[in-house]
């Protein structure tokens, strides 16, 4: 059983880029969640997949984006990167069975740095 | 909107000391809580849950609805267990709220 991995560890874009951040989910999980982790706070939900459809989605705006891929990967996009976007951007994949809630377990995070 | 508030960022003890790490949260519903651990170079961690109700690395909290806390406590703290912590609330979409978490520090 393989854990969730992220790719890249590190990146540095400019202010108006676009990035894209991979996930691969655990074994076994259909769930795929996203969160930002600016220094010094906790982690901040940004939004859920599930069965390839958003699942859900925290107080971010319309330039994050996702996808999520039939083997439950997982891609976060964001446009028009500004500076308060460089953060460690962490994935998380569960089993979510209806009418029960599962652990998350996350990846070890891509570290966006916005110039 | 769920909230959890962690009111200690850095929590400094001796070896051998009690710790309690502080939690508590607000939401209408039924909470499912989690205590998570990022030690130094690793990635965030499932301590424990809740619902669970395990001692994982000595490691224990109790949900008090009354005073809607959660508050993680270990009797006598290791150097190993230096680390930040973090509550977590899930709610009822199974997404987490996390508190802005505790740099737990041990002394020798």
């Amino acid at each position: 059983e393989t854990g969730v991995t992220q790719s890249p560890t590190h990146l540095i874009k400019t202010r108006g880029q676009q990035v894209t951040l991979r996930c691969s989910s655990q074994s076994g999980h259909n769930t795929v969640s996203w969160y930002q982790q600016a220094l010094g706070q906790g982690p901040q939900f940004i939004f859920q997949y599930y069965r390839e459809e958003e699942n859900g989605r925290g107080n971010f705006p319309p330039r994050f984006s996702g996808l999520q891929f039939p083997n439950y990967s997982s891609e976060l996009n964001v446009n028009a990167l500004e500076l308060d976007d460089s953060a460690l951007y962490l994935c998380a994949s569960s089993l979510w069975l209806a009418g029960d809630t599962d652990t998350q377990y996350f990846g070890p995070g891509t570290r966006l740095t916005v110039l | 909107a769920q909230r959890v508030t962690q009111p200690e960022k850095l929590l400094s003890v001796f070896k051998g000391a009690p710790v309690e790490l502080k939690c508590n949260y607000s939401y209408s519903g039924s909470p499912e809580l989690f205590w998570y651990v990022q030690y130094s170079r690793q990635r965030l961690q499932l301590l424990l849950r809740h619902i669970s109700r395990e001692s994982i690395k000595g490691f224990t909290a109790d949900l008090n609805k009354g005073e809607t806390s959660f508050h993680l406590k270990k009797p006598f703290a290791q150097e190993e267990d230096s680390a930040m912590y973090y509550c977590a609330l899930m709610d009822a979409g199974n997404m987490l709220t996390f508190g802005g978490g505790t740099r737990l520090m041990v002394k020798p």
